[in-house]
């Protein structure tokens, strides 16, 4: 079945450091992929989304780009904030109307 | 943008009581709602997916007669968790679909917080 397999945390960073967190998916077909956020004891808010291959998708400084070859869509940051600290979750919909599916999240702790 | 309702944010029972959660779409029509709970540090178990008008399926595992989930409605579905005791204390979480062929990706209810005592 479809799955999204996420790197493991935490990731520790120092403010202003580069960030990737590394996502990579199987499905079958064209999966739409996305990024969500999710700050302690909220709910998830969507980060950014790309719906086919070689989109980018891009969000308060934050890209990830659609790679069909490699079934990646690695998170990408230049530079992170204190305020960026939060779990992100990267997810696929296979078709409309069919539930998200979720990577086990990445837990982001950056220090000033 | 589409903004789901959930409620309440947290609730607290007692073991053998039953709690009732609910998911409103405020300023969309979604034709179908996604329950999800999440556990301490852990990602999001789809739990069930409910059309509205119509009986919801339940993923394997999850029992359907303690999580009572009813879709009434086009903006409501509610998530009951009957008899509840302290394995079912998690996070709850639903997100709502708007049925126009959107794969732009699902809208989120701010979840529920449920502790069983």
């Amino acid at each position: 079945g479809d799955s999204v397999t996420q790197m493991e945390g935490p990731v520790t960073l120092s403010e202003e450091a580069f960030l990737t967190i590394n996502c990579t998916y199987t499905a079958t077909g064209y999966p739409s992929l996305f990024w969500y956020v999710q700050y302690p004891g909220e709910g998830l808010q969507l980060l950014l989304k790309a719906t086919k291959a070689d989109d980018k998708g891009s969000n308060k400084g934050f890209e990830a780009t659609y790679r069909k070859e490699t079934t990646s869509f690695h998170l990408e940051k230049g530079s992170v904030q204190v305020s960026d600290s939060a779990v992100y979750f990267c997810a696929l919909l296979r078709a409309a109307g069919t539930a998200l599916i979720f990577g086990k999240g990445t837990t982001l702790s950056v220090s000033s | 943008g589409a903004v789901v309702s959930q409620h309440p944010s947290w609730v607290i029972c007692k073991s053998g009581t039953s709690v009732k959660i609910e998911c409103r779409s405020l300023d969309f029509q979604a034709t179908t709602m996604f329950w999800y709970r999440q556990f301490p540090k852990q990602s999001l178990m789809l739990m069930a997916t409910s059309n509205e008008g119509s009986k919801a399926t339940y993923e394997q595992g999850v029992e359907k007669d303690k999580f009572l989930i009813n879709h009434a409605s086009l903006t409501l579905s509610t998530l009951t968790v009957t008899s509840a005791h302290p394995e079912d204390s998690s996070f709850y979480i639903c997100s709502a679909d708007r049925g126009q062929g959107d794969v732009d990706g699902y809208t989120f209810g701010s979840g529920t917080r449920l502790t069983v005592v």
